[in-house]
């Protein structure tokens, strides 16, 4: 067990629809980071947030938005979701958002029909 | 573009042997980490090993341990006394500055 919660597990949702996908990080880490893994494009990284700040931005598209709360859980937020857009989404947590040690979450199954 | 390449989609070893998965990486820049990270069936990702580019001297975790050629801009995972948990899809990764990058990946596994 990594420490970083992330709800739901599973989502199954309709093309065109929107969802949001939660995270907690590990007790004391001030920074968020996501990643999408998918058959097709591999395991990419989305979006980083340090304290609350975005702080660095992959391949993450504008249909897709992330937020960082007071309290440092993540949102990341999936509109006009597409076929495509299934795919397994990890969030990771560190101490301070340089190089140090990431640490997964167990991920949330996007299936989208 | 900066991009990681791991050559082998499979590899399979024997319980208690050795085994070596290569990953290759392109970049212009100096100061960077590197990263093996293992996925097993439960889907986690675990990190394994991470290596600092301005440290020379190859790291080692346990049974798993690096060879880091900077020049050759390589960072192959051997792992020694192989076992049947160390089977699962292993992930090469790097960072650079705030972006971090991963291989394709390598599916290990260990025969008993």
């Amino acid at each position: 067990d990594s420490g970083v919660t992330q709800t739901p597990k599973h989502l199954i949702t309709a093309t065109g629809q929107r969802v949001t996908l939660r995270c907690s990080p590990r007790s004391g880490d001030l920074s968020v980071y996501w990643y999408q893994q998918s058959l097709d494009q591999g395991l990419q990284f989305l979006i980083q947030y340090y304290n609350g700040e975005e702080r660095a931005k992959g391949n993450i598209l504008e249909r897709f938005s992330a937020q960082q709360f007071p309290d440092l859980h993540s949102e990341l937020n999936l509109s006009s979701l597409e076929l495509g857009d299934s795919a397994l989404y990890f969030c990771a947590s560190s101490a301070s958002g340089g190089a140090d040690e990431q640490y997964f979450g167990p991920g949330t199954r996007l299936t989208v029909t | 573009a900066q991009t990681v390449t791991q050559s082998q989609p499979e590899m399979s070893v024997q319980e208690a042997e050795t085994v070596t998965l290569s990953c290759t990486y392109d970049t212009s820049e100096s100061d960077y980490y590197l990263f093996w990270y293992k996925q097993p069936p439960s889907r986690q990702m675990i990190l394994v090993i991470r290596q600092e580019a301005y440290k020379q001297q190859n790291a080692t975790e346990n049974r798993f341990s690096v060879n880091f050629q900077k020049a050759a801009k390589s960072f192959s995972l051997k792992i020694s006394d192989s076992q049947l948990g160390d089977a699962a899809m292993y992930f090469c990764a790097y960072r650079i500055s705030n972006d971090m990058r991963f291989g394709a990946g390598t599916r290990l596994t260990v025969k008993p």
